[in-house]
Formats: C-alpha cells, sequence, structure tokens
C-alpha cells in the first residue's frame, strides 16, 4: 500500500536560514508527489507537484522539491526562510486508484521561524 | 481565481445528532472529495465522488457517512450520528476532471463533538 512518511514533526529555523522538510514515500510504480502547506486556520495550498520528466521542480513562494527515485524521496526546499513560513507542511502522494485521485498525506512536519 | 467554499467554519454538535458539512466546488469540476484531519493527526482521505456516485471511500466512511450532490453545485458530508471521535477539521476538495491534480482545497469545517 502506499505510504508517505515525514520523519520531523515539528522542525526550528531562524529567519533567513535554510530548510530541508524531508518526504519518504512508498509506491510502486512512478508516484506523483505533491507539497501542501497549511498556514493556521486556513485549507491546505499547493506549493508544487512532481508527475515526472525533470526531478527538480520548483514551486510557489520560492521553495522547491527534488525527486530521487533511489532514496523514494521528495525533500522540499527553501534557500531563505521568512517568517511568513511559518505553517504546517504536507507531503502526499496519489494513492490507489489514480483514476480517483486519492491523495495519502504524510504526517506533516511543523515549521517554526525564530526571529 | 476560484474558490471551494465550506461552510460552516466551525460547527458544534452534541454525540448522537447529526450534522450536514456543505460545499461549493469550483464550478467547473467534476470530481469531489472530503478529507478529515483529527487534531495533531494526518489528514486522511475519506470519499470521492464523481459522476453522482462514489468512486472511492475509506474504512473511515462507514454507513454513518453519506455524501450528496443534491443541486448541482453544494456537495454535503452527513454524518447520521455522530460520536465523539468523529471531532475533526473536515476539508472538501475538488478537480476539474479525471486524473487531475492539484485537488483545490476548501478552508475546512471544524466539527466538534460534545
Amino acid at each position: 500500500a502506499q505510504s508517505v512518511t515525514q520523519p520531523d514533526i515539528h522542525i526550528t529555523v531562524s529567519e533567513g536560514a535554510s530548510l530541508e522538510l524531508r518526504c519518504n514515500y512508498s509506491y510502486g510504480a512512478t508516484p506523483y508527489l505533491f507539497w501542501y502547506v497549511q498556514s493556521p486556520g486556513q485549507g491546505l495550498q499547493l506549493l508544487l507537484k512532481y508527475f515526472s520528466g525533470d526531478t527538480l521542480v520548483q514551486g510557489i513562494k520560492g521553495f522547491e522539491a527534488e525527486f530521487k527515485r533511489s532514496q523514494s524521496s521528495f525533500n522540499l526546499r527553501k534557500p531563505s526562510v521568512h517568517w511568513s513560513d511559518a505553517a504546517e507542511y504536507f507531503c502526499a502522494v496519489v494513492g490507489g486508484s489514480s483514476n480517483t485521485g486519492k491523495l495519502i498525506f504524510g504526517q506533516g512536519t511543523t515549521l517554526q521561524v525564530k526571529p | 481565481e476560484p474558490e471551494v467554499t465550506q461552510t460552516p467554519s466551525h460547527q458544534v454538535t452534541q454525540m448522537g445528532q447529526e450534522v450536514i458539512l456543505r460545499c461549493v466546488p469550483i464550478s467547473n469540476h467534476l470530481y469531489f472529495y472530503w478529507y478529515r484531519q483529527i487534531l495533531g493527526q494526518k489528514v486522511e482521505f475519506l470519499v470521492s465522488f464523481y459522476n453522482n456516485e462514489i468512486s472511492e471511500k475509506s474504512e473511515i466512511f462507514d454507513d454513518q457517512f453519506s455524501v450528496e450532490r443534491p443541486d448541482g453545485s453544494n456537495f454535503t458530508l452527513k454524518i447520521r450520528s455522530t460520536k465523539l471521535e468523529d471531532s475533526a477539521m473536515y476539508f472538501c476538495a475538488s478537480s476539474e476532471r479525471q486524473g487531475s491534480w492539484p485537488q483545490h482545497f476548501g478552508d475546512g469545517t471544524r466539527l466538534s463533538i460534545l
């Protein structure tokens, strides 16, 4: 069965520092992978997605992620974090019958940004 | 940009009562979803809906749950007899067509069962 693991439940970084959020997936075929962000009281906003092709994908708000098949990973990165990036981040993979588009989410990583 | 709209933002209900959560998906979208997120836990898939029928449901989506698109615009999730463990944030999502991503999510309804 498909699954997503985000090993870090909580991460704190200083404003201006670089960020990497880890995501590992389990999926038999080529996965469709996503990163969503959830600010307090808000819904889920798509940051970026990977379907195929270039393994380094660019997203909104200066985020990027790299798909590494050999490591079953899809880590999210940002070179310089802003205070407004404090939120919860979810990695997700399309699971089950792809025709239904069911998303399988990781546990989420809460990002705290220190001034 | 078109949005998925959910109402109410917060619902408080006595255990055993029926509750209906409402969603207005993006107007030209054809696939609809409900997810839930229990406090401190991951977002979990509940059900997907297409062409006026359920296309996939999870183990969570038991007989107490039902979905409906009563009027071509609203998409509702009904919990027939709520339990304490139904307390969660419920998210509606929609996508344009089969195999289309991303899914667009609403801001969620926080359901509190007393």
